[in-house]
């Protein structure tokens, strides 16, 4: 069990740049998550995957953002003309069925 | 609309103090999931525990407990005899509605601070 890995763990990017992360599950993992971490907050639900389906996404998930599970195994994320309210953690977490969710070290995003 | 209260911001103990972080939670579903989540200066959530709604039974692991009081809608948890390697936020979370642990609402978070 080598656990959630993501890249980068820290992005920095100017405003309206776009940017991708990755998130590689625990194998044998069938669902994926996306959550965003802000400041002082908990983390917030964003996008949930069942094998390559995504089965909810978040209204915080506007239609600059966009995640793909091409093959049921890794995950993207990508945010389009970045603003600086994307400035966050974003974390990926996965999971067997409904067993508890194991996260990543999170990706931190910083848009000057 | 589910919605989880961590009153407590911030706390500062001492070693080998026991401390209490409490969680309060709102919910208009009948089963339900409830979790406590720690998350270290490295930033990875580490699970720590899972209760189903229907379960109401405290649970003990090691220096750690959870007391689940569905009468007052709170999952409180506890740290005996707390070491510095607590020192960590810790999140309560609520899971999603029909029981599925996907759709998670984190509270705020509770700084706990252990010194030597």
């Amino acid at each position: 069990d080598t656990g959630v890995s993501q890249d980068p763990r820290h992005k920095i990017t100017k405003r309206g740049q776009n940017v991708t992360f990755r998130c590689d599950p625990i194998s044998e993992h069938n669902r994926l998550y996306w959550y965003r971490q802000t400041l002082g907050q908990g983390p917030e639900f964003l996008t949930y995957f069942q094998n390559e389906a995504q089965l909810e996404k978040s209204r915080l998930l506007s239609d600059r953002f966009s995640a793909e599970r091409p093959k049921g195994s890794f995950s993207t994320l990508e945010i389009q003309r970045t603003e600086q309210g994307d400035s966050a953690m974003y974390l990926c977490a996965s999971s067997i069925e409904n067993s508890p969710l194991h996260f990543g070290n999170g990706t931190r995003l910083t848009v000057t | 609309a589910q919605k989880v209260t961590q009153a407590q911001t911030e706390i500062s103990v001492v070693e080998k103090e026991d401390v209490t972080l409490d969680c309060v939670y709102e919910t208009r579903d009948t089963t339900y999931y409830l979790f406590w989540y720690k998350q270290p200066p490295s930033g990875e959530l580490v699970f720590l525990i899972r209760r189903n709604s229907f379960d109401e039974q405290n649970e003990i692991s090691g220096r750690y407990s959870w007391n689940f009081q569905k009468s007052t809608s709170s999952f409180n948890f506890t740290i005996t005899a707390s070491q510095v390697v607590d020192s960590a936020v810790y999140f309560c979370a609520l899971g999603g509605s029909g029981g599925s642990n996907y759709k998670l609402t984190f509270g705020k978070g509770t700084l706990l601070t252990v010194n030597p």
